[in-house]
């Protein structure tokens, strides 16, 4: 079976411009979520979706990030305008349940640069 | 306080050792508890759950202790591929999973 998918793998951008990260999540999962990675703050929970709707976004850092999850097999996280500080690895998750605690199945990441 | 906190590590063993991390978690109702492995530039992977009683998965035991409200996990004969950041994982109810910060394994072959 696929696992998460998300794209793009590698994205590098210039400061202003909008930025579009991608996720499919692995089919029949219920709960989708959106995590940032950095050395400085490891990985922060964005937010996150159950049954498409979202649940929690008080993760979201700033008013330049929003996510939508239009339907159960996709999910976009965007950043606009993009600043340098966005740099960061980009994980989206999806797990089976509604409820929480359940295992975790991770996407490859997308590893944005903002120059 | 860190609601969940770990050692950053880095800890530098060699192959055929026995390596013990301890994670911390501040909210004493916390339900579920995991550690995940990462390798190097990959994304995080479930390595297994911890339960009340304590569980084992091959050269892996995980521990739990609600009163100390910490969690464990030790590898014995480590290999260099056991190379990687562990991270401890605790859900506190509803929807909230907290992932700590990960600890650095380096097991020299």
């Amino acid at each position: 079976d696929a696992g998460v998918i998300q794209s793009p793998r590698h994205e590098v951008t210039e400061m202003g411009q909008e930025v579009t990260l991608r996720c499919k999540p692995i089919s029949g999962h219920n709960s989708l979520f959106w995590y940032r990675q950095t050395m400085m703050r490891g990985l922060e929970l964005l937010i996150y979706f159950n049954n498409n709707v979202p649940i929690d976004d008080s993760g979201m850092p700033e008013d330049r990030f929003s996510a939508k999850m239009p339907n159960a097999s996709f999910s976009t996280l965007k950043i606009q305008p993009s600043e340098p500080r966005d740099s960061a690895v980009y994980f989206c998750a999806s797990s089976p349940r509604l409820a929480g605690g359940d295992t975790q199945y991770f996407g490859p990441g997308t590893r944005l640069t903002v120059l | 306080r860190k609601e969940v906190e770990q050692d950053p590590g880095p800890f530098n063993v060699p192959e055929g050792a026995t390596v013990a991390f301890n994670c911390t978690y501040s909210n004493s109702a916390s339900q579920s508890f995991f550690w995940y492995r990462q390798d190097c530039r990959k994304e995080p992977k479930l390595l297994m759950s911890v339960y009340s009683s304590g569980n084992e998965d091959g050269r892996f035991t995980a521990q739990l202790n609600r009163a100390s409200q910490y969690i464990s996990l030790l590898i014995s004969d480590s290999k260099d591929s056991d190379s990687a950041t562990y991270l401890c994982v605790v859900h506190t109810g509803g929807f909230k999973t907290i992932f700590g910060a990960g600890t650095r394994l380096f097991v020299k072959a």
